[in-house]
């Protein structure tokens, strides 16, 4: 099983729909969870981050964590096709190291 | 400075040859890391600076390859012998705090 997983898609969504990203986690120790977006050809920017139990909102992204089903989720209401990327899921993994796990990320496709 | 700098851009190296990749990361950033980006996947983690001190660098594929970051801001990361299986995009992160990351624009490594 790997550490974190996602879906690598690509998910397909038309303009103004909602898009649901998922990511699951091995590691039930685990503190903190991020989501990044990465345009093709570009590094990675931090979009969310979220450390409890819930749904943390910031704008049309809604980050949800469920630790007890290993679960973390974004949501892209009013989806454009500017959010056209791949998001990737990261944790940190704290059995005895400072690693961060990544994902292989979910390519988004918003449809004009 | 601004952001997170990495130089080269990119690097063709022979088969064999040492190469040394470059970060310039945000200034008061307490936090470095390196990681790896093959085509399609995910950042996977190299290795975790705090200030000057390597705390982890149980990423680092063989020995090979080696980090230093001797005064606390800039890092370097050094392959030598190159291989072919060494060519991808590695990246530079840095953080206040060690979660969150800002990337830089990474280093394409092409080894022939």
């Amino acid at each position: 099983q790997k550490e974190v997983e996602q879906n690598s898609g690509p998910l397909s969504v038309p303009e103004g729909a909602i898009a649901s990203l998922n990511c699951t986690y091995s590691d039930r120790g685990s503190q903190s969870f991020f989501w990044y977006r990465q345009y093709s050809g570009k590094s990675p920017e931090l979009i969310m981050s979220i450390y409890s139990n819930g749904d943390k909102e910031d704008g049309r992204f809604t980050a949800q964590l469920n630790k007890a089903s290993q679960y973390v989720s974004l949501l892209i209401r009013d989806s454009q096709p500017s959010d056209s990327a791949t998001y990737l899921c990261a944790v940190n993994i704290v059995s005895g190291t400072y690693k961060y796990i990544f994902g292989t990320g979910t390519r988004l496709k918003v449809l004009a | 400075g601004a952001g997170v700098s990495q130089s080269p851009r990119y690097k063709v190296a022979k088969r064999g040859q040492d190469v040394a990749l470059r970060c310039d990361p945000i200034s008061g950033h307490v936090s470095l890391f390196w990681y790896q980006q093959a085509l399609g996947q995910g950042p996977e983690f190299l290795t975790y600076f705090q200030n000057e001190a390597q705390l982890d660098k149980s990423g680092l594929p063989s020995d090979r390859f080696f980090a230093e970051r001797p005064e606390g801001s800039v890092s370097t990361l050094k392959i030598q012998r190159t291989q072919q299986e060494d060519s991808a995009v590695y990246l530079c992160a840095s953080s206040p705090d060690r979660d969150r990351h800002t990337f830089g624009s990474g280093t394409r490594l092409t080894v022939v």
